[in-house]
């Protein structure tokens, strides 16, 4: 079993719904939980940052982080067709020596459709 | 700014040949990170870098792989007799410091024959 799962879609929502997606870990030494934003063919963009647990919000993306139960969701208000792309969590737990090493889950497929 | 740069965006190889593939960090980024993504793998994690230095190599498959960085800016990811399981995208992250977000770059996608 993977460190971090997350259901590969795709998931496909009409224009101006919400997108709600997420990701179950199993190492509770991860402290630090990012999503990432992927369009075909490109590096990832990083959306959010959040560390430990509680809510972060940033323009239409809310972050919300769930240490007690392992569990990390990313939400999308108003989603645009331009928010069609796959979604990728990650995390780290900040070990001194290993840097900031994350540790992705295998992405989200997101349709957003006219 | 320009961002992380990485070459060549294509690599088309035959198995048993040797590959480099190049990253440009952003400048003043000391910490660089590569990863490999790949459709069974998802994004792997392969090799850390604070300066020139790589505290971390713990993601490296198998000694055919090597990586260095000098002048704390350029960083070249070597695979010698390449494989075909090696097929991948190739993917240079940079950061500002250890524990600061990274910006990935848009990944060398090598094709092994």
């Amino acid at each position: 079993q993977k460190e971090v799962e997350q259901d590969p879609g795709p998931l496909s929502v009409p224009e101006g719904a919400i997108v709600s997606l997420n990701c179950t870990y199993s190492n509770s030494a991860f402290q630090y939980f990012m999503w990432y934003r992927q369009y075909s063919r490109k590096g990832p963009e990083l959306l959010m940052y959040t560390y430990s647990s509680g809510n972060k919000e940033d323009g239409r993306f809310t972050a919300q982080v769930d240490k007690s139960s392992k569990y990390i969701s990313l939400f999308i208000r108003d989603s645009q067709p331009s928010d069609s792309a796959t979604y990728l969590c990650a995390m780290s737990d900040l070990i001194k020596a290993a840097g900031n090493k994350l540790t992705f889950g295998g992405g989200t497929r997101v349709l957003v459709k006219p | 700014g320009a961002g992380v740069s990485q070459s060549p965006s294509n690599k088309v190889t035959e198995k048993g040949k040797d590959v480099e593939l190049r990253c440009d960090p952003i400048s003043g980024h000391t910490a660089l990170y590569w990863y490999r993504q790949s459709l069974g793998q998802g994004l792997e994690f392969l090799i850390y870098f604070q300066g020139n230095s790589a505290p971390d190599k713990s993601g490296l498959p198998s000694d055919r792989f090597s990586a260095e960085r000098t002048g704390g800016s350029v960083s070249t990811l070597t695979i010698q007799r390449t494989q075909q399981e090696d097929s991948a995208v190739y993917l240079c992250a940079s950061s500002r410091g250890s524990y600061n977000e990274q910006f990935f770059g848009p990944g060398t996608r090598l094709t092994v024959l």
